[in-house]
Parts: structure tokens; C-alpha cells; sequence
């Protein structure tokens, strides 16, 4: 069966320092990977998403990046967090071609 | 316009009521439509897909009308432990779905 790892669970950072986020999927191959941010009471924002090694595309314009150096694995970066960047950032995945998404357990990130 | 709408609600409904939450979508290409609970500091979960001919699972009950560009879910025999957060959702291309701001439901005892 398939999972999905994110970590950290939780991360609280200053504004100005940089950020990496890890997510990485097991027990599928060549996933559609989706990396999302949900400000407190507020809906799900698709920041990024990806269908193969190193193809990113971007929803959002903003200080925030992504990369996907491995097939299961899918990395979200900033340089410099801004208060804005606090939320709940969650990663998914899906098989190519279907719209079905599994979400990872997320991190609570706040910037201070 | 967003591209899903829901009620935010909160609806605040009875144990063992029947609760019914509507979703607009506003592309009229989308194929793939989606309901998903979500728990309070919890990831979103897929609850059911969402078919043309409608299905059933349980005491749920999702249904599509293209026409007006809706989706429904039903839930019947409402249990304390429903209470979430209901997101509706509909693919917007191939790889990509957009999720609705969510319907909050509490069963109350």
C-alpha cells in the first residue's frame, strides 16, 4: 500500500531564516506530487505540483520554491520566510491521471 | 466567481438527522469531482468520488447535475462522529483539482 511521510510535523521559525520541507511517497511510482498551504480557517491553496523528476509547475507567485530530485520525493524551500508564509502546509500525491489525491500529515509551520 | 463555491456553513444539526451540503463549480470542462472530510488540525481525507449516475456509500450520498454545474453530498443517520469540515472539489486539468473553502458540520448529541 501506498504512504506518504512529511516532516517536520510542526516548525516555528523567524522571519528571514530559510525553510525546507520534505515529503516523500512509498509503494507507488512516477506520483503526480502536489504541495499545498492552508492559512487557520481558510481553504486549501495549491502553491505547487509536479508530474515527473524536476517539472514544477507554480500556482502562486511568492518567496516559496520547489524541486523534485527524486521520483517519491518532493521538497518545498524559502530563503527568507515572511509572516505571510505561516500555515498549514500539506503534501499529496496522486497516480498520473487520476484526480484522487492523498494528503501527508502536514506541518504546522508559524513564523515569528 | 471561484471555481468551486460552498456554503461555509456551520451547520449545527441533531444526531441522527439527515444533512445535505451543495457545491457550484464553474468550469464546465471539469470531469472528476471529489468530496473530502477534513478534521480540525487534520489533513484532508477523500471521502467519495463523486459519479454522473450518482453513488451511495453507507449513509452517504453523493450526486452530480451537470446542467446547473453541482455537486451534492447527503448524509443520513447523522453520527457524532461526522462532525468536520466537508470540502467539495473538481479537477480543473489533468493534474490538477481545486478544493472548495470547505462546509463546517457539527452533530450535536
Amino acid at each position: 500500500s501506498q504512504t506518504i511521510h512529511q516532516w517536520p510535523a510542526t516548525l516555528v521559525q523567524p522571519v528571514g531564516s530559510p525553510l525546507s520541507l520534505e515529503c516523500t511517497v512509498e509503494g507507488t511510482s512516477n506520483p503526480n506530487l502536489y504541495w499545498y498551504r492552508q492559512a487557520a480557517g481558510r481553504g486549501l491553496q495549491l502553491l505547487f505540483y509536479s508530474v515527473g523528476i524536476g517539472q514544477i509547475s507554480s500556482e502562486v507567485p511568492q518567496n516559496l520554491s520547489a524541486s523534485r530530485p527524486q521520483d517519491r520525493q518532493f521538497i518545498l524551500s524559502s530563503k527568507k520566510l515572511l509572516l505571510s508564509d505561516s500555515g498549514f502546509y500539506l503534501c499529496a500525491w496522486a497516480q498520473s491521471g487520476s484526480g484522487e489525491q492523498y494528503f501527508g500529515p502536514g506541518t504546522r509551520l508559524t513564523v515569528t | 466567481r471561484k471555481e468551486v463555491e460552498q456554503d461555509p456553513g456551520p451547520f449545527n444539526v441533531p444526531e441522527g438527522a439527515t444533512v445535505a451540503f451543495n457545491c457550484t463549480y464553474s468550469n464546465s470542462a471539469s470531469q472528476s469531482f471529489f468530496w473530502y472530510r477534513q478534521d480540525c488540525r487534520k489533513e484532508p481525507k477523500l471521502l467519495m468520488s463523486v459519479y454522473s449516475s450518482g453513488n451511495e456509500d453507507g449513509r452517504f450520498t453523493a450526486q452530480l447535475n451537470r446542467a446547473s454545474q453541482y455537486i451534492s453530498l447527503l448524509i443520513r443517520d447523522s453520527k457524532l462522529s461526522d462532525s468536520a469540515t466537508y470540502l467539495c472539489v473538481a479537477d480543473s486539468s489533468a493534474s490538477k483539482i481545486i478544493f472548495g473553502s470547505g462546509t463546517r458540520l457539527s452533530i450535536r448529541p
